[in-house]
């Protein structure tokens, strides 16, 4: 079965702090697909990144970077010099795009990230 | 706006009442996917059509709910006899039918059930 752990409930930080959100995710599956969301108090799910799990390339976009570690069946992402603005609920998520289920997302619980001024 | 749309974006109604909830994909996207989304949890996939078909339905979707997607474009979920454990937010996504396959999605719609 398919099952994805966010162990942080909240991080609290402070501007400009580095912070990083651990993902950890469970599959049988060889070809799966890992994601990353941000849910700001609006409530709408943003799409952040996908990635495959034959790339294990880490990937970096401005602020944000993430670590993909199948040995370790890890998917963290970091942001760096944080800001207010990213202040939300991050959800990390994960796909098998097989079958009759064909890309059904299995959500971790989120990790509330509030950025203090 | 070429996002996707949830109408409504609120509702409140009295246990025992029908309710519908409408979504719109992104035009050319042919998958449609609705999750339900609980405080303090990750949304739980509900069902999943491509195009009008309905391809596949959580056991979390009781035979009190019922989804169309009736020519492949929006789709309709209703709920019917509400209940209180219904309150949650109900979420929309939309995907294409390439490579690429990350879901976009909607506002979502809150229902709160007195």
């Amino acid at each position: 079965a398919q099952k994805v752990t966010q162990a942080q409930t909240e991080i609290s930080v402070v501007e400009k702090e580095d912070v990083t959100l651990d993902c950890v995710y469970e599959t049988r599956d060889t070809t799966y697909y890992l994601f990353w969301y941000k849910q700001p108090p609006s409530g709408e799910l943003v799409f952040l990144i996908r990635r495959n799990s034959f790339d294990e390339q880490n990937e970096i976009s401005g602020r944000y970077s993430w670590n993909f570690q199948k040995s370790t069946s890890s998917f963290n992402f970091t942001i760096t010099a944080s800001q207010v603005v990213d202040s939300a609920v991050y959800f990390c998520a994960l796909s098998d795009d097989r079958g009759s289920t064909l890309g059904r997302l299995y959500f971790g619980r989120g990790t509330q990230l509030t950025v203090w001024p | 706006d070429t996002g996707v749309s949830q109408n409504p974006r609120h509702k409140i109604t009295k246990r025992g009442q029908n309710v519908t909830f409408r979504c719109d994909p992104i035009s050319e996207h042919n998958r449609l996917y609705w999750y339900r989304q609980t405080l303090g949890q990750g949304p739980e996939f509900l069902t999943y059509f491509q195009n009008e078909a309905q391809l596949e339905k959580s056991r979390l979707l009781s035979d009190r709910f019922s989804a169309e997607r009736p020519k492949g474009s929006f789709s309709t979920l209703e709920i019917q006899r509400t209940e209180q454990g219904d309150s949650a937010m109900y979420l929309c996504a939309s995907r294409g039918s390439g490579g690429a396959n990350e879901q976009f999605f909607g506002p979502g719609t809150r229902l709160t059930v007195l």
